[in-house]
């Protein structure tokens, strides 16, 4: 079936480090989607990305379809981006299925 | 922004139980979907739907029946809960051809003793 690879699966910054989320698909793909959870649980929607590289703030987001994966940098960490980051693969079928998350803690 | 409203918040049930979970959204999406999140397993879909009175079985539908009323309304039934259901729950909707990103609700903790 398909699988969705995060990775790492956890990760400590001191804040102002930079980071590197990687998301990997086992099947073709037209897109990633990254989400951001909250320590309370709630879920946000980050990037939706086709292709290419996209930014927010400090978020950017690169997708390479051909290779099926994306990634999630973070830069200049600060402690408010604790928490979870998820991926979730955009394909044909309308199923939409998620990576484990890579669980992110941010000291200060 | 698009609202998803998901109740209750918070479920405390006991083995063999009746346990309906509710799902409103109104942006009118086409597609509704309920995830179970459990530590070391992500979200993991449960059931989805692209319209009302359509239910699709998504990746761990044993034990759960669903059903999508309306464009609105999706529902997770729990006919006889046990205590491996215990999780959080979270529902979600989608406009596919639209922004295309998913939109999902605050989640409901469910606790089978």
């Amino acid at each position: 079936g398909q699988q969705v690879q995060q990775s790492p699966a956890s990760l400590v910054l001191q804040e102002g480090e930079n980071a590197e989320l990687q998301c990997n698909f086992s099947t073709s793909l037209n897109s990633m989607q990254w989400f951001y959870q909250r320590p309370g649980g709630s879920l946000v929607s980050l990037f939706y990305n086709p292709s290419g590289t996209k930014h927010s703030g400090r978020l950017t987001s690169t997708t390479v379809i051909k290779e099926r994966r994306s990634s999630l940098h973070i830069s200049s960490s600060q402690t408010t981006d604790s928490g979870t980051y998820l991926c979730a693969p955009d394909t044909n079928a309308y199923k939409v299925i998620f990576g484990k998350g890579t669980h992110l803690h941010v000291l200060p | 922004e698009a609202a998803v409203t998901q109740s209750p918040r918070n479920k405390v049930t006991v083995t063999g139980g009746n346990v309906t979970l509710s799902c409103r959204q109104t942006n009118s999406h086409n597609y509704m979907y309920w995830y179970r999140q459990d530590t070391g397993h992500g979200l993991r879909l449960i059931h989805y739907s692209y319209g009302a009175g359509n239910l699709q079985i998504g990746d761990v539908p044993d034990g759960y029946k669903a059903t999508r009323t309306t464009q609105e309304d999706f529902f997770l039934l729990l006919e006889l809960a046990s205590p491996s259901q215990t999780s959080l729950y979270f529902c979600a909707s989608r406009d596919w051809g639209g922004s295309e990103t998913l939109y999902f609700g605050s989640g409901t903790r469910l606790t089978v003793l």
